[in-house]
């Protein structure tokens, strides 16, 4: 499968604990997203990068979360002492650049639970 | 800010027949209008997309049109069936500065009566 690629899946953790997702993204995709998703709404935008380089961070961020794509590749989303409203679905979604791109590509996400 | 408003949330209809679904955007730079559809536990995946330089677009079923002067656009599925059950999102491309990214709607869920 050469799609997006998430891991994990799901994860469970208790209030106060950090937490870390990955994505993969298509190989020749320069630009990656990461969207929360929550039930009953639309994907909502958290940050962007084009190749290494973080170009937007949503206002509606805490400074709890953090990602990185450190080589252009692959990126992380960490999440410091989440909280019971980080609860959700974690979308990643890769797109290339250029002419008449603009289509996303999404993973399967990971759902983050917070007891 | 950026907002795209979708209606209705929810929509049930017979097989066999139209589905209709609309969404504003508020900003008028945005020139790229696509549509996801996300079956239940499933990632969401493009059906149909439009830019601004047409009105309309056909793929078999499904139609989108885009009116620029309103800032609205609409998907429209024909002779539904059982499988078009699911959560549509419109979205609409916003840019500004270096940075550009896809904001959503809040959803359709879509049923389609046997």
């Amino acid at each position: 499968d050469t799609g997006v690629s998430q891991d994990p899946r799901h994860k469970i953790t208790k209030r106060g604990q950090n937490v870390t997702f990955r994505c993969d993204p298509i190989s020749e995709h320069n630009r990656l997203y990461w969207y929360r998703q929550t039930l009953g709404q639309g994907p909502e935008f958290l940050t962007y990068f084009q190749n290494e380089a973080q170009l937007e961070k949503s206002r509606l961020l805490s400074d709890r979360f953090s990602a990185e794509r450190p080589k252009g590749s692959f990126s992380t989303l960490e999440i410091q002492r989440t909280e019971q409203g980080d609860s959700a679905m974690y979308l990643c979604a890769s797109s290339i650049s250029g002419g008449y791109a603009g289509e996303l590509f999404f993973g399967e996400g990971s759902r983050l639970t917070v007891l | 800010g950026e907002n795209v408003e979708q209606h209705p949330s929810t929509l049930s209809v017979q097989e066999g027949d139209s589905a209709v679904i609309k969404c504003t955007y508020s900003d008028s730079a945005s020139n790229y209008f696509p549509w996801y559809k996300q079956e239940l536990g499933k990632r969401p995946q493009l059906i149909i997309d439009i830019r601004s330089n047409v009105g309309e677009k056909k793929d078999q079923r499904i139609a989108v049109t885009l009116n620029k002067t309103a800032k609205h656009f609409s998907l429209h599925i024909t002779e539904t069936q059982p499988e078009d059950s699911a959560v549509y999102f419109c979205a609409a491309r916003w840019i500004q500065g270096g940075s550009e990214k896809l904001v959503f709607g809040k959803g359709t869920k879509l049923t389609v009566n046997p």
